[in-house]
């Protein structure tokens, strides 16, 4: 069974640091593309970005809105998929779910994080 | 103009079927595009229904049961998640997706009240 379970969530000030992370398992995490997306409260869904599998070149692809804020990266020997946030707004405010493959297929759970001084 | 356009709310009664519509941007063409639907509950995470493309490419996520079903209509360049037999636990919010270039865009979403 495919699980997804997101961590590292929080309250944080405005322009602060912060790194969610999502440990993988059930499947093939190593061959898997990943992607974060995100939901502010009461709102739709967001794409934040995706990574590629090694095998795939290992690249990523971001939302113009976190574009230059924001780094995913994965760590293929713990199953873990990692999302380095920098400069955070309040707009950043949303739970930030991963998904798996091309499809998003398979959800975690989200995490919160709330940007506010 | 968003890339994809879904009316934010649609009401239906038990047992009658609903034709949940996304619509893409004009420049965009439909037929072009695999479109994936999902379906997310209060307080849950959302939930992969469905991809279609064509009658020839298409896929049903795993468990969805067949009553959930995809198309298109060239002529309105949209997409639709047709959900037959409708039941109370249909009731939930519904968003489309397209990977447009290399990114992905969700449709703004569509809440389904069943009543």
């Amino acid at each position: 069974e495919v699980q997804l379970v997101e961590s590292g969530g929080g309250l944080v000030k405005p322009g602060g640091p912060l790194r969610l992370s999502c440990a993988a398992s059930g499947f093939t995490f190593s061959n898997a593309w990943m992607s974060w997306v995100r939901q502010a409260p009461g709102k739709g869904l967001e794409w934040v970005g995706r990574i590629k599998s090694k095998t795939d070149g290992g690249t990523t692809d971001y939302a113009a809105p976190v574009n230059g804020r924001i780094t995913i990266s994965r760590d293929d020997s713990t199953n873990t998929l990692y999302l380095q946030m920098n400069g955070l707004i309040t707009e950043d405010t949303a739970v930030y779910y991963c998904a798996t493959d091309h499809g998003l297929f398979n959800w975690g759970q989200g995490t919160l994080v709330t940007v506010s001084s | 103009q968003a890339v994809l356009t879904q009316p934010s709310s649609l009401s239906a009664s038990p047992g009658a079927s609903a034709s949940l519509t996304c619509t893409l941007r004009s420049d965009i063409n439909v037929g072009t595009y695999r479109i994936y639907w999902y379906q997310q509950k209060p307080g849950s995470p959302p939930q992969y229904l469905l991809r279609y493309k064509s009658d020839s490419d298409k896929q049903q996520g795993s468990g969805v049961p067949s009553r959930f079903s995809g198309s298109k209509d060239a002529s309105a360049n949209a997409g639709i998640l047709l959900i037959s037999g409708l039941q109370s636990e249909d009731e939930a919010d519904y968003y489309c997706m397209i990977w447009h270039i290399t990114a992905v865009v969700f449709g703004g979403g569509t809440r389904l009240t069943v009543l």
